[in-house]
């Protein structure tokens, strides 16, 4: 039972390029949230999805950044026209249920460097 | 908002010797409160939860008591090894206005420990 995936490990990009980030849930998990993880701080929240559905976005940019879960596939996170200040460690985490309560299962991240 | 304060890190013990990292927060209601660690290179790995006051959360020798008259969450381990070196995060559940619960997160406490 796989865990969450997310991918790429890490990514490179030029400013001005565009990142793409996924995350697959764990298998029956339609729940998943996009954290951030600046240098040196903690998780920040950023935005949590049910399939096709935007639940609450409240984290996030407000330009630049989007997100989707779509009915097949895994959930994507967008960044363009990536500057320096969007490098950072990006976790996804799924839940079975709405409630986090029981703790989330997060992916191994994905580590975006802006250079 | 709610927020979560830690000690600042970093920890650095000798194998054997007695953990506390310090977790304090700030919140309306009654949030559950976690304990999450991350090993270098990896994602978050829930360590152990509590969701009422005066619960105590266990597990792999760690433990944390749910304070509410202190709104505190300190982590205890009696004896560390050079394997809990890693950092550990302190969190609190939030309701969003989605109606889920998100994670508020600690900036995180590294812990180093030498044999």
């Amino acid at each position: 039972n796989a865990g969450v995936m997310q991918n790429p490990r890490h990514l490179v990009r030029r400013r001005g390029q565009e990142a793409r980030l996924r995350c697959s849930p764990m298998k029956g998990h339609s729940h998943v949230y996009w954290y951030r993880q600046l240098p040196e701080e903690g998780l920040k929240f950023m935005v949590y999805l049910q399939k096709e559905n935007i639940i609450d976005e409240s984290g996030m940019p407000k330009e630049r950044f989007s997100a989707e879960f779509p009915k097949e596939g895994p959930s994507i996170l967008r960044i363009q026209q990536v500057v320096r200040g969007d490098s950072a460690a990006y976790f996804c985490a799924s839940s079975l249920t709405w409630t986090g309560s029981y703790g989330y299962t997060f992916g191994s991240g994905t580590r975006l460097t802006v250079v | 908002g709610n927020s979560v304060t830690q000690m600042e890190g970093p920890v650095t013990l000798s194998e054997e010797a007695f953990l506390t990292i310090n977790c304090t927060y700030t919140a309306t209601g009654y949030p559950s409160l976690f304990w999450y660690v991350q090993y270098p290179g990896e994602g978050l790995q829930l360590l152990l939860k509590a969701t009422k006051a005066d619960d105590k959360g266990s597990n792999k020798g760690f433990e944390a008591t749910y304070r509410k008259e202190t709104t505190s969450f300190h982590l205890e381990k009696g004896s560390v090894q050079v394997s809990d070196s890693a950092v550990y995060f302190c969190a609190l559940s939030e309701i969003t206005q989605g109606g889920s619960e998100k994670l508020v997160f600690g900036k995180g406490t590294k812990l180093t420990v030498n044999p």
